[in-house]
This record gives C-alpha cells, structure tokens and sequence, in this order.
C-alpha cells in the first residue's frame, strides 16, 4: 500500500509524559501536514511542512508541541507533557502539488 | 479556530434515497474538498473542486464549487449501506501561501436498509 501511513495507531499515556507520533507520507509528495480531530469535529490544522521546512504552524500549536521533518520524508509530532486536553486523533496528511491533500488513519492520543 | 458551516448536522435515510449536503463560509476558497470519515479512520478524500461553478461527478457522487466561491454541495445518488459515515466539507483559503484546510463539523449519514 502506498498511501500515509502512521504510528502508532493507537496511544494511551498519562499526564505529563511525551509522546511522540510518526508519519510517512506517500513517497513522492512534498508538503506533510498534521492535523487534530476531538470527538464531534472536523480536523483543525496544526503545521505544515514543504520538504523539510516547516513554513505554517497554528496557534493551537503550543510550545508542547514539536514537528519535525528532518530530512523532508518522514516527519514526527512530539508532545511534551501532555494533558488531558490533548486527548485527540491526530491526523497525518501529503500532498504533491498543495491542493488535494491525503489523509492517513490517524494516531488516537488518549491522555489519562 | 475557524470551521465551515456544513448542513445538515445528521441525515437518516433510506437506502436507494439521495442524499444532499452544503458547506458555506463567511471567506472566500480556491479550492473545496469533500471527504468520507468511516469511524477509527482518516478521512478519505471523494471529490476535488478548483473552479467557481464546477459541477464534478464520482461515480454516484456529484459536487459543485459555488459560483461566489463561499460554498459548495455534495449530492449522492442512490444510497448504498456502504455510504454510511461522517462527510466532511473543507476549503483552503485563497490567500497566497496558504496550505491549510479548513474543514465543516460533518454530515453524518446514517442508512435503514
């Protein structure tokens, strides 16, 4: 299968540890994003990578939050001392030109 | 953070019914996606929309780009259990730069066989 793929699908932890998420893209896309997605709304966007620089992050990006790109393929989400409030699904997504953007299954944070 | 206004919130129907949905926005896209979520799953991408008035089909699915550029609509055509999910609406904005999406809070369909 050559779609985004991410790891782990699945994370529980408790409050105040790091987690961190992986993401690979689909292998000729150039732009990653990451997005966030709580129970009973549409995905609300975190950051934006092209190759490996990140050129948009969103102010629900707090100084918690790190991603990375290091070397413009895989890239990885990094929560530090998480809290409850992060529990969420978060979504990895590639695109080649920008505009049609592909999703893949998601990482489900549930933070006790 | 910003959302699309997406309608209606929840449809129950009955298989081989069609079913419509809207999307509209207070800002101005260049481009409307609509996407399928199945429950666990990221969203999968139906339909891509690039210009004001442009009607695309997928199969039994049509959308439309709203000729203000502030809305959009997904039409299905004789429903199948298969299409029971969330659909999500999202737009990205036209300013220069700009990647992100911008998504609706979902349609969920559900289907009495």
């Amino acid at each position: 299968d050559t779609g985004v793929s991410q790891d782990p699908r699945h994370k529980i932890t408790k409050r105040g540890q790091n987690v961190t998420f992986r993401c690979d893209p689909i292998s000729e896309h150039n732009r990653l994003y990451w997005y966030r997605q709580t129970l009973g709304q549409g995905p609300e966007f975190l950051t934006y990578f092209q190759n490996e620089a990140q050129l948009e992050k969103s102010r629900l990006l707090s100084d918690r939050f790190s991603a990375e790109r290091p070397k413009g393929s895989f890239s990885t989400l990094e929560i530090q001392r998480t809290e409850q409030g992060d529990s969420a699904m978060y979504l990895c997504a590639s695109s080649l030109l920008g505009y049609e953007q592909f999703f893949g299954p998601g990482t489900r944070l549930t933070v006790l | 953070g910003q959302q699309l206004n997406q309608s209606p919130q929840s449809m129950f129907i009955q298989e081989g019914e069609d079913v419509s949905m809207n999307c509209t926005s207070s800002s101005i896209f260049n481009t409307w996606l609509w996407y399928k979520q199945d429950p666990g799953e990221g969203p999968v991408l139906l339909i891509a929309l690039y210009k004001a008035g442009e009607l695309t089909s997928n199969g039994r699915l049509t959308a439309q780009f709203g000729i203000t550029r502030k809305d959009s609509f997904l039409n299905i055509s004789a429903s199948i259990p298969s299409d029971v999910g969330i659909y999500f609406c999202a737009g990205q904005s036209s300013r220069q730069g700009a990647q992100k999406l911008v998504f609706g809070q979902g349609t969920r369909l559900t289907i009495n066989p």
